[in-house]
């Protein structure tokens, strides 16, 4: 496609669910970021990836996410046995990959919201 | 290790007037910066970014940052402030795959 684009746009889900969040990344990028932004707060690193690879998974804030990435292409974002404290919205961003000052194209992001 | 320090969690400036926002970092290895608005109901895009060329970079819409080593610094300005600039602002540093960003400045201009 054109751009990042990132699948729900919104959740709503009740504390102790598993959810899953999906990013599509601009054809041929390699590298695939998330980030959480919570209320009056920026943004929060949370994953990085090259091809299928996360070389560093020390940002997920928690053992209840996880990350995977396929193909090289689609990632996903799972979050398990949800608390209320996730609520946030999760941004994925995609970039060439070649060099770290390649920019990074974000998605519009899925508001996540833990009743 | 790296951090982004913007001072200033909101600004309001008139129509027309210098928009400064202002950003400090620290870091342990030569930094990149960069700089990202985020306009309402929008996604994050880029404004402009350093890469150990020109201290002095230009960005869209009229916008430019300088950094300074000596005062680890990296102000972004804008010589007349428009309506349309009214968003929120997000300085970040990397010096790998690793971006750290800052909390954010919301910019407010009044008519």
């Amino acid at each position: 496609g054109a751009g990042v684009s990132q699948s729900p746009s919104n959740k709503v889900t009740e504390k102790g669910k598993d959810v899953e969040l999906r990013c599509d990344p601009i054809s041929g990028h390699t590298a695939l970021y998330w980030y959480r932004q919570s209320l009056g707060q920026g943004l929060e690193f949370l994953i990085y990836f090259q091809g299928n690879s996360a070389p560093d998974k020390s940002g997920l804030p928690s053992d209840r996410f996880s990350a995977e990435r396929t193909g090289g292409s689609v990632s996903t974002l799972t979050i398990q046995r949800t608390q209320q404290e996730d609520s946030a919205v999760y941004l994925c961003a995609s970039s060439a990959g070649l060099v770290f000052t390649d920019t990074q194209y974000f998605g519009p992001g899925t508001r996540l919201t833990v009743l | 290790a790296q951090s982004v320090t913007q001072l200033g969690s909101h600004v309001s400036v008139s129509e027309g007037a210098l928009v400064l926002l202002r950003c400090n970092y620290s870091s342990s290895v030569p930094p990149y910066l960069f700089w990202y608005v985020q306009y309402p109901n929008q996604g994050l895009q880029l404004l402009l970014k350093y890469t150990s060329a020109a201290t002095l970079v230009k960005g869209i819409n009229g916008f430019e940052a300088e950094f300074k080593k000596s005062e680890t610094s990296f102000h972004l300005t804008k010589p007349s402030a428009h309506m349309s600039d009214a968003a929120e602002y997000f300085c970040a540093v990397t010096g790998g795959f690793k971006t750290i960003f800052g909390a954010g400045t919301r910019l407010f201009v009044k008519a």
